[in-house]
C-alpha cells in the first residue's frame, strides 16, 4: 500500500492528451515538491518533472506537471506509442521522514 | 554528465548481508550539489527509497529499513555503498543508485542491479 495513490492504468489514443493523478496528504504532497518519473520495462526510471512543474533539460514540453493542495497531476499531450511506460510520482513525507512514491501508473497508447 | 554504476553480488543467502557499491563517473562525489541515494524495486512492483548520504557522511534512512541499513561514502574512490543486513526473500529487488538533487528528486540513475535473496 503506497503512501501516494495513483491509478494503476490509464489509456488514450495516439495524438490525444492524458493525465495521471497522484493523491497524498498534507504531510507529503501538500507541503513538499513533487517529482515524476518515466520507466520503460527493464530500464531505470527517468526524471520527467521536478519541483511540481519543472522539466529537466531534454524533456519535451509535451510533458507537464501541476499541483493543487494534496494532489499532483502529470499531463502528456500529443501521445506517442513511445510514451507507453510506467509513471511514478514521488515526494518527501514530513511525518514519515522518508521519500515516498506512488504505486505507479501504466500508460497504454491504444 | 554524471554516470552511476551499481556493482555487487546478484545472489545473497537469507539472513546474510547484502552489499552493493555505486561508482560515480563524470563528476565528483564530493560535489555540494547532490546527495547520493539508493532506491529499490521488487520484481513487478513499485519504487521504494532506501536512504541517502551526503559526501560529508550525513545519512537519511527510510524508517522502515533503518535498523538494517548502512550507507557509506568513499570519496577517494568516488563511490558510495549500501549494506542491508538480515535479508529475506522480501528484499529481492532491483537496486538502483541515484543522485538526489536539492528538492529531493532523483535525477541521474544507475542501470540497476538485480539482487535475489535465496538459499
Amino acid at each position: 500500500q503506497s503512501v501516494l495513490t495513483q491509478p494503476p492504468s490509464v489509456s488514450a489514443a495516439p495524438g490525444q492528451k492524458v493525465t495521471i493523478s497522484c493523491s497524498g496528504s498534507s504531510s507529503n504532497i501538500g507541503n513538499n515538491y513533487v517529482s515524476w518519473y518515466q520507466q520503460f520495462p527493464g530500464t531505470a526510471p527517468k526524471l520527467l518533472i521536478y519541483e511540481n512543474n519543472k522539466r529537466p533539460s531534454g524533456i519535451p514540453d509535451r510533458f507537464s506537471g501541476s499541483k493543487s493542495g494534496t494532489s499532483a497531476t502529470l499531463g502528456i499531450t500529443g501521445l506517442q506509442t513511445g510514451d507507453e511506460a510506467d509513471y511514478y510520482c514521488g515526494t518527501w513525507d514530513s511525518s514519515l521522514s522518508a521519500v515516498v512514491f506512488g504505486g505507479g501508473t501504466k500508460l497504454t497508447v491504444l | 554528465q554524471l554516470q552511476l554504476q551499481e556493482s555487487g553480488p546478484g545472489l545473497v543467502k537469507p539472513s546474510e548481508t547484502l552489499s552493493l557499491t555505486c561508482t560515480v563517473s563524470g563528476g565528483s562525489i564530493s560535489s555540494s550539489s547532490y546527495y547520493w541515494g539508493w532506491i529499490r524495486q521488487p520484481p513487478g512492483k513499485g519504487l521504494e527509497w532506501i536512504g541517502s548520504i551526503y559526501y560529508s557522511g550525513s545519512t537519511y534512512y527510510n524508517p522502515s529499513l533503518k535498523s538494517r541499513v548502512t550507507i557509506s561514502v568513499d570519496t577517494s574512490k568516488n563511490q558510495f555503498s549500501l549494506k542491508l543486513s538480515s535479508v529475506t526473500a522480501a528484499d529481492t529487488a532491483v537496486y538502483y543508485c541515484a543522485t538526489v538533487a536539492g528538492t529531493l528528486e532523483f535525477d541521474y540513475w544507475g542501470q540497476g542491479t538485480l539482487v535475489t535473496v535465496s538459499s
